[in-house]
C-alpha cells in the first residue's frame, strides 16, 4: 500500500515564524501536489512538482521535489495568518489515482 | 477555463434516507470523475473514480454508489443512508493525459450529515 506521511501533524506559530511542512513515502511518483484548504471548502492547488529535486517558489512559499521523487517539503517564510489552513501533500503514481496525506494544519497567530 | 461545480453545499438526512450529490465539469471533455470523503479536517479518501460515461470504479465496500450518466457529470448515491456517511464529500476531475502531471482539480465540497 502506498502511503503518504505528513509531518508535523499540526503547527501553531506566531506571524512572522518561519516553518517547514514534511511530506515523505517510501514509492516513487510521476508528480506531487501540494494543496492548501480551509474549512468547508475544497483544497485549491498551489504547486505540481514533477521533476526530481526541482525547487518551486511561489511569493514566500517554496516547494522542493526530492531528488528520488520519494518527498517533497513546503517551506513558509515569514508565516502571516492569512497562511492558517490544512495543507495537503497529494501523489500520483502515474495512473488514475492520487494518494493523499493526512495533513498538515497550520494555525498563525497575529 | 475548466470549472467544476457540485451541490448541494449542504445537506441534513435522516437515517435511512437516500442520498444523491451532483457534480459537473465545464470547459473540458473527457475528464477523470472522482469521489472523495474527508474526515473532519484530515486527508482525503477515495471514493470511486470514472474514466469515461457509465465507467466507475471503486475503491472501498460501502453503503454508496456512482454514476455518471454524461461525460461531465458524475454523481454520488445512497439508497439508505447510515450515520457513518456522514462528512464532507469532495468531487473532482483531472485531464486523461498526463500534461498537467496528472494534478486534481476540486468542487466546493458538500457538508453531509446524517442524523
Amino acid at each position: 500500500t502506498q502511503l503518504l506521511e505528513q509531518s508535523p501533524q499540526f503547527l501553531s506559530i506566531q506571524e512572522g515564524e518561519n516553518l517547514t511542512v514534511y511530506c515523505n513515502s517510501s514509492s516513487v511518483f510521476s508528480s506531487l501536489q501540494w494543496y492548501r484548504q480551509e474549512p468547508g471548502e475544497g483544497p485549491v492547488l498551489l504547486v505540481t512538482v514533477v521533476t526530481g529535486g526541482e525547487v518551486k517558489k511561489l511569493k514566500r512559499l517554496t516547494f522542493q521535489f526530492g531528488d528520488a521523487r520519494k518527498d517533497s517539503s513546503l517551506h513558509i517564510t515569514a508565516a502571516q495568518p492569512g497562511d492558517t489552513g490544512l495543507y495537503l501533500c497529494a501523489a500520483n503514481t502515474g495512473g488514475f489515482k492520487t494518494i493523499f496525506g493526512a495533513g498538515t494544519r497550520l494555525f498563525v497567530k497575529a | 477555463s475548466q470549472t467544476i461545480h457540485q451541490w448541494p453545499a449542504t445537506l441534513v438526512q435522516p437515517v435511512g434516507s437516500p442520498l444523491s450529490l451532483e457534480c459537473t465539469v465545464e470547459g473540458t471533455s473527457n475528464p477523470n470523475l472522482y469521489w472523495y470523503r474527508q474526515a473532519a479536517g484530515r486527508g482525503l479518501q477515495l471514493l470511486f473514480y470514472s474514466v469515461g460515461i457509465g465507467q466507475i470504479s471503486s475503491e472501498v465496500p460501502q453503503n454508496l454508489s456512482a454514476s455518471r450518466p454524461q461525460d461531465r457529470q458524475f454523481i454520488l448515491s445512497s439508497k439508505k443512508l447510515l450515520l457513518s456517511d456522514s462528512g464532507f464529500y469532495l468531487c473532482a476531475w483531472n485531464r486523461r493525459d498526463s500534461s498537467s502531471g496528472n494534478t486534481i482539480y476540486f468542487g466546493e465540497g458538500s457538508w453531509l450529515t446524517v442524523v
